[in-house]
């Protein structure tokens, strides 16, 4: 089993619509969470960490279920420019090491 | 967050060579590490890059292949050595500069092409 796994996609929405990617963990000693935005051939950016409270941002609403060691991430409204690869990361409180999932691509089309 | 450049950008090489990339970081930051992504793959940990002693290597990667030095607290290299087609990845360094609970900052990635 891999140890962040998510759903690849690729998910393909018209604009407005609002998408939500899931992912899970195998750790339970994981510590910090996190959802990375990684546009074509750029480097990955921290999206916005995941808190157990649930944390919003503009448009973008993490959630975090330690009990189901699972992650998600809504967006709302979606925009052209929300497509990319959305990457949940796992830290492990241990060493410190990021481990990511295999990214899920997000299509948002006119 | 900590600003990152990495050098080279990219590069196309002749198998058997070796490539050194380096990042350098406009701050002291305790945790510096190496990943590797392939072509439509996420990211791979490659190692954790020490200051004063020698990496932390994940299973699947040694140090013979992809030596790495973190003279100081700002600065690491990794040299893919004796590199073959399969090499051909990018490959990124990683930095925070908080605790566990904080996001990693990346450089902007090394396009390797080994031909």
């Amino acid at each position: 089993r891999k140890e962040v796994e998510q759903d690849p996609g690729p998910f393909n929405v018209p604009e407005g619509a609002t998408v939500a990617f899931n992912c899970t963990y195998s750790n339970s000693a994981s510590q910090s969470f996190f959802w990375y935005r990684q546009d074509c051939r750029k480097e990955p950016k921290l999206l916005m960490s995941v808190y157990s409270s649930g944390n919003e941002d503009g448009r973008f609403t993490a959630q975090l279920n330690r009990a189901s060691q699972y992650i998600s991430l809504l967006i709302r409204d979606s925009k052209l420019s929300d497509s990319a690869t959305y990457l949940c990361v796992v830290n492990d409180g241990n060493t410190g090491k990021l481990i990511f999932g295999q990214g899920t691509t997000l299509q948002v089309k006119p | 967050s900590a600003v990152i450049s990495q050098k080279p950008s990219r590069d196309i090489c002749q198998r058997g060579t070796s490539l050194t990339i380096q990042c350098q970081v406009d701050s002291q930051v305790t945790m510096m590490f190496w990943y590797r992504q392939q072509p439509g793959q996420s990211l791979t940990l490659i190692a954790t890059a020490n200051q004063g002693s020698e990496a932390t290597y994940e299973s699947g990667f040694v140090i013979d292949k992809f030596p790495i030095s973190r003279p100081n607290l700002t600065f690491s290299t990794l040299t893919v050595s004796n590199m073959s087609p399969e090499d051909s990845s990018i490959y990124l360094c990683s930095v925070t500069t908080g605790g566990v609970g904080y996001g990693y900052t990346f450089g902007s990635g090394t396009r390797l092409t080994v031909v």
